[in-house]
């Protein structure tokens, strides 16, 4: 089957480091996404990762590890419009579709 | 450059009935992908449309359709509209075809369906 984890719901305090957990079991591993969803709004891209390893993208960066089906997704300088759910997805196979875990939402404290 | 539209914003529709979701892809794609977001709930797909084709598809019923014009633009169709239909309805495109490299999806803003 396919199955994708990460937490529910995670709190830091502004200015801080925060590090968002996902693992997932899935046919045909092809690539991880991460995404930014604020409320009502629709999912933005944040990275991807397809080697293991880490990218780094300002603030954000990501890490995969395909032997234990594992990435994180690293926020540094945290601020409060980082307050948002974020999305672990696996790009499944050869073509484009996304399998997507619950979300992890993020509440910044002053 | 516009990005991915949707269209409508918001929708309130009663059991039994049927709706008609609209999408334009962002220019220069040709890929559109429908998912379904449950509130809490990350999105699922529903199915894939290329070159006017559904390509692949999730485990939604037969009751969900689509069809994707020959200017990449898609509509998502739901008869027979249950309570638990109530979700945002989120349409991404991309382009290069179904396969290959790397490409990004790019998120419409999507359309809340309430089903009362």
């Amino acid at each position: 089957g396919q199955n994708i984890d990460q937490p529910t719901e995670m709190t830091a305090t502004e200015g801080a480091i925060v590090q968002i957990n996902c693992t997932y079991q899935t046919s045909g591993f092809n690539g991880l996404f991460w995404y930014q969803q604020h409320a009502g709004e629709a999912p933005t891209f944040l990275s991807y990762n397809v080697l293991d390893g880490l990218e780094e993208k300002g603030r954000f960066s990501s890490f995969l590890s395909r032997s234990k089906g594992y990435s994180y997704l690293l926020l540094k300088e945290l601020q409060m419009k980082d307050s948002a759910s974020y999305l672990c997805a696996v790009k499944s196979g050869a073509t484009n579709k996304l399998i997507f875990g619950t979300g992890t939402l993020l509440a910044v404290q002053p | 450059d516009a990005g991915v539209t949707q269209s409508p914003t918001h929708l309130i529709k009663t059991r039994g009935q049927q709706v008609t979701l609209r999408c334009s892809p962002k220019s220069g794609h040709d890929t559109v992908s429908w998912y379904q977001q449950a509130l809490g709930q990350g999105p699922q797909f529903i199915f894939q449309y290329y070159e006017e084709e559904e390509r692949q598809r999730g485990n939604f019923p037969d009751r969900f359709s689509g069809h994707q014009f020959p200017n990449y633009s898609s509509e998502l169709n739901v008869n027979a509209l249950l309570l638990g239909d109530s979700a945002l309805y989120l349409c991404a495109s991309k382009d290069g075809g179904l396969a290959g490299l790397y490409n990004e999806q790019f998120f419409g803003p999507g359309t809340r369906l309430t089903v009362l």
